[in-house]
């Protein structure tokens, strides 16, 4: 079956614009989430989402970060008025339920770029 | 806050054996996660413990302390696309969330 897909796979984008990355979960996982990759860093939590409700913001940096998940299914993630210290990976993650030994099966990963 | 500390690189020749350690200091503890990511990749699951002992899977094992916050991933006959980032990763007391720490890179020379 389909894994965890995110697009656009690649942004480049001036400072002060709005971006979009998007992902679709595999089918049928009820937790998702996102989390942010910068070079040499670990994984930095950003939000959860259990179905549609978002329980746990706490990881997203700032108000320019936002995120929605509709339809228990697709989710995106947007980032307005974009810094240089946004660039970054941006990873999705999605899995069958948030708790016990269930594994998050990770996307491939937005890379942004803001120049 | 949590806390994930393993180190930053490891190299090890092909067809021997590697221990990369993890220590973590977390509010709670709800089981640890190690994670395999090859450059540009996405992550990809290697082993689950939550309970005390060795979890054996193959050509790796996750080992797990939680008296000690103290876990290891044993890598056994290593090979040359073993040559990858391993994430360590803890879900602490609220059940979902995983921390990560910053990975431990591991190169398998020839």
């Amino acid at each position: 079956g389909a894994g965890v897909s995110q697009s656009p796979s690649n942004k480049v984008t001036e400072k002060g614009k709005d971006v979009e990355l998007r992902c679709d979960p595999i089918s049928g996982h009820t937790a998702l989430y996102w989390y942010r990759q910068s070079l040499g860093q670990g994984l930095e939590f950003l939000i959860y989402f259990q179905g549609n409700s978002a329980p746990d913001k706490s990881g997203l940096p700032s108000d320019r970060f936002s995120a929605e998940r509709t339809g228990g299914s697709v989710s995106t993630l947007t980032i307005q008025r974009t810094q240089q210290e946004d660039s970054a990976v941006y990873l999705c993650a999605s899995s069958l339920q948030s708790s016990g030994g269930y594994e998050q099966y990770f996307g491939p990963g937005t890379r942004l770029t803001v120049t | 806050g949590q806390n994930i500390d393993q180190p930053t690189e490891m190299t090890a020749t092909e067809g021997a054996i590697v221990q990369i350690n993890c220590t973590y200091q977390t509010s709670g503890f709800n089981g640890l996660f190690w994670y395999q990511q090859h450059a540009g990749e996405a992550p990809t699951f290697l082993s689950y413990n939550v309970l005390d002992g060795l979890e054996e899977k193959g050509r790796f094992s996750s080992f797990l302390s939680r008296s000690k916050g103290y876990s290891y991933l044993l890598l056994k006959e290593l090979q040359m696309k073993d040559s990858a980032s391993y994430l360590c990763a803890v879900r602490g007391g609220n059940d979902y969330k995983l921390s990560f720490g910053a990975g431990t890179t591991v190169t398998v020379r020839a």
